[in-house]
Protein backbone atom coordinates (compact mmCIF):
# COMPACT_ATOMS: atom_id res chain seq x y z
CA UNK A 1 0.00 0.00 0.00
CA UNK A 2 3.00 2.20 -0.04
CA UNK A 3 4.21 1.68 -3.38
CA UNK A 4 4.19 4.80 -5.50
CA UNK A 5 4.13 3.25 -9.45
CA UNK A 6 5.62 5.31 -11.75
CA UNK A 7 5.65 5.43 -15.79
CA UNK A 8 7.26 4.94 -18.09
CA UNK A 9 10.97 3.89 -17.11
CA UNK A 10 12.62 6.18 -19.67
CA UNK A 11 11.86 8.93 -22.62
CA UNK A 12 12.37 10.69 -25.65
CA UNK A 13 10.76 13.31 -26.98
CA UNK A 14 11.36 16.24 -29.76
CA UNK A 15 11.96 19.41 -28.52
CA UNK A 16 8.79 21.24 -28.91
CA UNK A 17 6.95 18.29 -27.57
CA UNK A 18 4.57 17.78 -24.43
CA UNK A 19 6.16 14.24 -22.53
CA UNK A 20 3.68 12.65 -19.75
CA UNK A 21 4.75 10.56 -17.11
CA UNK A 22 2.11 8.97 -14.68
CA UNK A 23 1.85 7.56 -11.23
CA UNK A 24 -0.39 6.04 -9.01
CA UNK A 25 -0.90 4.98 -5.58
CA UNK A 26 -2.50 3.35 -3.57
CA UNK A 27 -2.42 4.19 -0.34
CA UNK A 28 -6.09 7.05 0.19
CA UNK A 29 -3.76 8.33 2.87
CA UNK A 30 -1.57 10.29 1.38
CA UNK A 31 -2.07 13.96 0.74
CA UNK A 32 0.44 15.55 -0.59
CA UNK A 33 1.83 14.47 -4.42
CA UNK A 34 5.10 16.30 -5.60
CA UNK A 35 7.08 15.81 -8.40
CA UNK A 36 11.30 15.87 -8.21
CA UNK A 37 13.53 17.16 -10.93
CA UNK A 38 17.10 15.31 -10.74
CA UNK A 39 19.76 16.41 -13.47
CA UNK A 40 22.77 14.56 -13.44
CA UNK A 41 25.68 15.16 -10.16
CA UNK A 42 22.46 16.87 -7.98
CA UNK A 43 20.03 16.17 -5.40
CA UNK A 44 16.63 16.32 -6.62
CA UNK A 45 14.95 19.85 -6.58
CA UNK A 46 11.41 20.06 -5.73
CA UNK A 47 9.46 21.05 -8.83
CA UNK A 48 5.95 21.19 -8.09
CA UNK A 49 3.17 19.53 -5.71
CA UNK A 50 -0.31 19.37 -5.43
CA UNK A 51 -2.79 18.53 -2.82
CA UNK A 52 -6.09 16.28 -3.56
CA UNK A 53 -8.75 19.58 -3.00
CA UNK A 54 -7.75 20.50 -6.83
CA UNK A 55 -7.34 18.28 -10.15
CA UNK A 56 -4.65 20.24 -11.63
CA UNK A 57 -1.95 22.69 -11.21
CA UNK A 58 -0.25 24.72 -13.60
CA UNK A 59 3.74 26.76 -12.93
CA UNK A 60 5.29 27.89 -16.23
CA UNK A 61 5.29 25.03 -18.64
CA UNK A 62 5.04 21.78 -15.68
CA UNK A 63 1.41 20.78 -15.01
CA UNK A 64 0.23 18.11 -12.35
CA UNK A 65 -2.92 16.62 -13.84
CA UNK A 66 -4.40 14.82 -10.48
CA UNK A 67 -7.13 12.07 -10.91
CA UNK A 68 -8.29 11.36 -6.97
CA UNK A 69 -10.79 8.13 -8.02
CA UNK A 70 -8.24 6.49 -9.88
CA UNK A 71 -5.59 7.49 -7.67
CA UNK A 72 -3.36 8.40 -10.27
CA UNK A 73 -1.39 11.60 -11.07
CA UNK A 74 0.78 12.96 -13.99
CA UNK A 75 3.44 15.77 -15.07
CA UNK A 76 3.34 17.51 -18.66
CA UNK A 77 5.89 19.57 -19.46
CA UNK A 78 4.61 22.00 -21.90
CA UNK A 79 6.97 22.80 -25.20
CA UNK A 80 9.81 20.95 -23.15
CA UNK A 81 13.41 22.18 -24.03
CA UNK A 82 16.59 20.24 -24.20
CA UNK A 83 17.95 21.67 -20.58
CA UNK A 84 14.25 19.51 -19.56
CA UNK A 85 16.55 16.72 -19.41
CA UNK A 86 16.73 15.05 -16.02
CA UNK A 87 15.23 12.22 -13.98
CA UNK A 88 11.60 13.11 -12.87
CA UNK A 89 10.34 11.45 -9.71
CA UNK A 90 6.54 11.27 -8.57
CA UNK A 91 6.21 11.37 -4.92
CA UNK A 92 3.42 10.63 -2.15
CA UNK A 93 3.12 11.68 1.48
CA UNK A 94 0.43 11.82 4.59
CA UNK A 95 0.55 15.51 5.99
CA UNK A 96 0.49 14.16 9.05
CA UNK A 97 4.22 12.65 8.80
CA UNK A 98 7.33 13.66 7.23
CA UNK A 99 8.14 10.67 5.14
CA UNK A 100 7.34 10.61 0.93
CA UNK A 101 6.87 7.59 -0.76
CA UNK A 102 9.36 8.16 -4.36
CA UNK A 103 8.23 6.33 -7.45
CA UNK A 104 11.31 4.56 -9.62
CA UNK A 105 12.34 7.61 -11.79
CA UNK A 106 11.85 8.15 -15.29
CA UNK A 107 14.95 9.34 -17.35
CA UNK A 108 13.48 12.19 -20.11
CA UNK A 109 15.85 13.34 -23.01
CA UNK A 110 14.50 15.87 -24.84
CA UNK A 111 16.18 15.70 -28.69
CA UNK A 112 16.91 19.37 -30.15
CA UNK B 1 23.04 26.09 -2.49
CA UNK B 2 19.92 24.48 -1.55
CA UNK B 3 19.98 25.22 2.09
CA UNK B 4 21.29 21.44 3.06
CA UNK B 5 24.96 21.08 1.79
CA UNK B 6 26.62 18.00 2.44
CA UNK B 7 30.24 17.43 2.43
CA UNK B 8 32.55 15.85 1.20
CA UNK B 9 31.31 15.33 -2.10
CA UNK B 10 33.25 12.70 -3.45
CA UNK B 11 34.49 10.07 -1.04
CA UNK B 12 36.36 6.84 -2.06
CA UNK B 13 36.91 4.34 0.73
CA UNK B 14 38.79 0.87 1.16
CA UNK B 15 36.38 -1.99 3.02
CA UNK B 16 38.09 -1.32 6.08
CA UNK B 17 38.04 2.09 6.65
CA UNK B 18 36.07 4.57 8.78
CA UNK B 19 34.98 7.76 7.49
CA UNK B 20 31.46 9.75 8.16
CA UNK B 21 29.36 12.04 5.93
CA UNK B 22 27.96 14.99 7.17
CA UNK B 23 25.11 16.68 6.41
CA UNK B 24 23.63 20.74 7.91
CA UNK B 25 20.45 22.45 6.90
CA UNK B 26 19.94 26.03 7.41
CA UNK B 27 16.36 25.82 6.15
CA UNK B 28 14.75 25.86 9.99
CA UNK B 29 13.27 22.34 9.54
CA UNK B 30 12.56 19.73 11.79
CA UNK B 31 12.88 16.44 10.30
CA UNK B 32 16.20 15.39 8.51
CA UNK B 33 16.68 12.13 6.32
CA UNK B 34 19.08 9.84 4.87
CA UNK B 35 18.41 8.32 1.15
CA UNK B 36 20.79 5.81 -0.88
CA UNK B 37 20.37 6.28 -4.64
CA UNK B 38 22.31 3.48 -6.74
CA UNK B 39 22.19 3.31 -10.26
CA UNK B 40 19.03 2.51 -12.08
CA UNK B 41 17.55 1.75 -8.60
CA UNK B 42 14.79 4.01 -6.79
CA UNK B 43 15.45 6.63 -3.74
CA UNK B 44 15.74 4.14 -0.76
CA UNK B 45 14.84 5.71 2.39
CA UNK B 46 17.43 4.27 5.22
CA UNK B 47 16.87 6.68 8.00
CA UNK B 48 14.22 9.55 9.40
CA UNK B 49 15.13 11.88 12.04
CA UNK B 50 11.90 13.82 13.80
CA UNK B 51 12.84 16.46 16.22
CA UNK B 52 16.29 14.94 16.52
CA UNK B 53 14.91 11.51 17.45
CA UNK B 54 15.19 8.25 15.01
CA UNK B 55 11.83 7.06 13.82
CA UNK B 56 12.77 5.10 11.10
CA UNK B 57 15.49 3.13 10.22
CA UNK B 58 14.75 1.14 7.28
CA UNK B 59 16.46 -2.65 7.87
CA UNK B 60 19.77 -1.27 7.00
CA UNK B 61 23.11 -3.02 8.03
CA UNK B 62 24.35 -1.75 10.71
CA UNK B 63 28.16 -0.93 9.29
CA UNK B 64 25.75 2.27 8.60
CA UNK B 65 25.34 4.55 11.81
CA UNK B 66 23.46 7.45 11.78
CA UNK B 67 23.79 10.76 14.14
CA UNK B 68 21.45 13.90 14.66
CA UNK B 69 23.32 15.64 17.40
CA UNK B 70 20.67 18.41 16.66
CA UNK B 71 18.17 19.98 14.30
CA UNK B 72 20.32 21.14 12.02
CA UNK B 73 23.07 18.62 11.47
CA UNK B 74 22.90 15.07 10.10
CA UNK B 75 25.63 12.72 10.28
CA UNK B 76 26.16 8.99 8.71
CA UNK B 77 29.12 7.32 9.78
CA UNK B 78 30.36 4.13 7.60
CA UNK B 79 32.73 1.15 8.48
CA UNK B 80 33.67 -1.81 6.86
CA UNK B 81 31.39 -1.82 3.94
CA UNK B 82 30.85 -3.23 0.88
CA UNK B 83 31.42 -2.76 -2.89
CA UNK B 84 28.03 -2.85 -3.13
CA UNK B 85 27.68 0.02 -1.10
CA UNK B 86 28.94 2.72 -3.60
CA UNK B 87 25.98 4.68 -4.21
CA UNK B 88 25.40 8.68 -4.36
CA UNK B 89 24.01 9.15 -0.85
CA UNK B 90 21.38 11.96 -0.48
CA UNK B 91 20.44 14.08 2.66
CA UNK B 92 17.28 15.99 2.94
CA UNK B 93 15.40 17.94 5.30
CA UNK B 94 11.67 18.96 5.93
CA UNK B 95 9.43 20.62 8.04
CA UNK B 96 6.78 18.11 10.00
CA UNK B 97 3.37 18.03 7.78
CA UNK B 98 5.98 19.37 4.47
CA UNK B 99 3.97 22.92 4.41
CA UNK B 100 4.42 22.61 0.87
CA UNK B 101 7.44 22.71 0.41
CA UNK B 102 8.35 18.40 0.73
CA UNK B 103 12.00 17.90 1.11
CA UNK B 104 14.65 19.84 0.53
CA UNK B 105 17.77 17.50 -1.02
CA UNK B 106 21.59 18.34 -0.84
CA UNK B 107 23.75 17.27 -3.58
CA UNK B 108 24.62 14.25 -2.16
CA UNK B 109 27.95 12.24 -1.42
CA UNK B 110 29.26 10.08 -4.23
CA UNK B 111 30.78 7.22 -2.26
CA UNK B 112 33.09 4.69 -3.76
CA UNK B 113 34.15 1.55 -1.72
CA UNK B 114 37.36 -0.32 -3.03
Amino acid sequence: QQQVKQSPQSLIVQKGGIPIINCAYENTAFDYFPWYQQFPGKGPALLIAIRPDVSEKKEGRFTISFNKSAKQFSLHIMDSQPGDSATYFCAAGNSGYSTLTFGKGTMLLVSP
Amino acid sequence: ETGVTQTPRHLVMGMTNKKSLKCEQHLGHNAMYWYKQSAKKPLELMFVYSLEERVENNSVPSRFSPECPNSSHLFLHLHTLQPEDSALYLCASSQEGFGGYGYTFGSGTRLTVV
